[in-house]
């Protein structure tokens, strides 16, 4: 059965820290895994990764998958009180998104 | 430009009710899917529609049909609600038929009593 798991589940950090927020596949057909923020209301795309070690960039957030191991990690840098959100990571399986349940991250002024 | 609208915002229906989603995307989309957000169990597909005359089942399509009007509108109908199907409905679409990078509507909270 293709799963996807997130960890971890809830983090709460300081505005300025820096986070990792990470997530583990076990999907048949593996295409590409995906990374997207949950404010309060619509997932919004973030990354999408293909191929192994390459990272992608944007601003603080910064990604990279492991198709080896099986994962990817998304990594926030100088957080600041808009991070707070929900984060979701997808796995693309035979053409499906097989979802994670989220990392809720909370940025304390 | 309004990307993924979809009506109503929030619904409460009571137990053996039918109601229709509606979801509609300005994009010229090929593809527009329907997920359902559960708490800790992030979002599952229901149906989709890889191009417009097409849909077929999700990962969790019992109590659920669809249809896709046209290329812009896509509909989720509950025939007779159950109190399982209390959760938050998504509508989706993407470009590429089946692509990664979908757009989300705002999403229907949906209360089954």
């Amino acid at each position: 059965e293709d799963k996807v798991v997130q960890s971890p589940l809830s983090l709460v950090v300081h505005e300025g820290d820096t986070v990792t927020l990470n997530c583990s596949y076990e999907v048949t057909n593996f295409r590409s895994l995906l990374w997207y923020k949950q404010e309060k209301k619509a997932p919004t795309f973030l990354f999408m990764l293909t191929s192994s070690g390459i990272e992608k960039k944007s601003g603080r957030l910064s990604s990279i998958l492991d198709k080896k191991e099986l994962f990817s990690i998304l990594n926030i840098t100088a957080t600041q009180t808009g991070d707070s959100a929900v984060y979701l990571c997808a796995a693309n399986s035979n053409y499906q998104l097989i979802w994670g349940a989220g990392t809720k991250l909370i940025i304390k002024p | 430009n309004a990307g993924v609208t979809q009506t109503p915002k929030f619904q409460v229906l009571k137990t053996g009710q039918s109601m229709t989603l509606q979801c509609a995307q300005d994009m010229n989309h090929n593809s527009m899917y329907w997920y359902r957000q559960d708490p800790g169990m992030g979002l599952r597909l229901i149906y989709y529609s890889a191009s417009e005359g097409t849909t077929d089942k999700g990962e969790v399509p019992n109590g659920y049909n669809v249809s896709r009007l046209n290329k812009r509108e896509f509909s989720l109908r509950l025939e007779s609600a159950a109190p399982s199907q209390t959760s938050v409905y998504f509508c989706a679409s993407s470009e590429r038929p089946m692509g990664e990078t979908q757009y989300f509507g705002p999403g229907t909270r949906l209360l089954v009593l």
